[in-house]
C-alpha cells in the first residue's frame, strides 16, 4: 500500500494555465505538507497544514493555494502558471501537529513543466 | 532563521569503501536533525533522525550519524558502501516557527559509487 501518493506524476502545461496536484495519505496522519524541489535539487517547504492551522511559507506566491477536503488529502492549486514554477513538487505527511520534530513521509513527487 | 549546509555537492566513492557526508546546521536551540535519501526519480526516504540522547544514531541500510553540538554538525557515515547507495542525500533540521513548521533542507550531496 502506498503511504503518500500524488497525482499526476508528470504535468506539462502552458504558461498562464491553472493546474492542480492531488495528494493523499493513508497513514492517518494529522499534518500534511507541500515542498518544492527546484532544478538544482533544493527542497523548500511551501505549506504545512493540519485540521487547525495552515502555515504558509512567506516566500510562496499567492498563486499557490493548498486545499484540504479532508484529513487525508491536501491538494495544491496553482493559478496563472509561470516558467519559474517548473519543479518537482513533493507532498509529505507527519503523525502529529509538530512537523518540525517528527518523521515526515514523502510522496513520489509530481514533475511540473511549464512551457 | 535556521539553515543547513552540505558542503559537498558531489562525492565519489568506490564500492566497499567507507563514506562520510558532511552536514552543518545553524539553529538557536536544540535542533531536530534528519537525514533523508532520494533515489533517482523517487521521493525522499528517512535514513535516521536525532532528537535527544545518545549522539550517535543508527539508521536504516547500515547508516549512522553523529551529532556534535560543539561543531554544529550531523555527519552521515557508512562503513562500506554498496552500488545501491548511489543517490541524493539531504540533511535537514526541524525548527519551530519561521515560516511553516516543516523541515529546512540542505542542498543535498550527490553520491556516486564507482565499481
Amino acid at each position: 500500500d502506498t503511504a503518500v501518493s500524488q497525482t499526476p506524476k508528470y504535468l506539462v502545461t502552458q504558461m498562464g494555465n491553472d493546474k492542480s496536484i492531488k495528494c493523499e495519505q493513508n497513514l492517518g496522519h494529522d499534518t500534511m505538507y507541500w515542498y518544492k524541489q527546484d532544478s538544482k535539487k533544493f527542497l523548500k517547504i511551501m505549506f504545512s497544514y493540519n485540521n487547525k492551522e495552515l502555515i504558509i511559507n512567506e516566500t510562496v506566491p499567492n498563486r499557490f493555494s493548498p486545499k484540504s477536503p479532508d484529513k487525508a488529502h491536501l491538494n495544491l492549486h496553482i493559478n496563472s502558471l509561470e516558467l519559474g514554477d517548473s519543479a518537482v513538487y513533493f507532498c509529505a505527511s507527519s503523525e502529529g501537529l509538530a512537523g518540525y520534530q517528527e518523521t515526515q513521509y514523502f510522496g513520489p513527487g509530481t514533475r511540473l513543466l511549464v512551457l | 532563521a535556521q539553515s543547513v549546509t552540505q558542503p559537498d555537492i558531489h562525492i565519489t566513492v568506490s564500492e566497499g569503501a567507507s563514506l562520510e557526508l558532511r552536514c552543518n546546521y545553524s539553529y538557536g536551540a536544540t535542533p531536530y536533525l534528519f537525514w533523508y535519501v532520494q533515489s533517482p526519480g523517487q521521493g525522499l526516504q528517512l535514513l535516521l533522525k536525532y532528537f535527544s540522547g545518545d549522539t550517535l544514531v543508527q539508521g536504516i541500510k547500515g547508516f549512522e550519524a553523529e551529532f556534535k553540538r560543539s561543531q554544529s554538525s550531523f555527519n552521515l557515515r557508512k562503513p562500506s558502501v554498496h552500488w545501491s547507495d548511489a543517490a541524493e542525500y539531504f540533511c535537514a533540521v526541524g525548527a519551530h516557527g519561521g515560516g511553516a513548521d516543516g523541515l529546512t533542507f540542505g542542498k543535498g550531496t550527490h553520491l556516486i559509487i564507482q565499481p
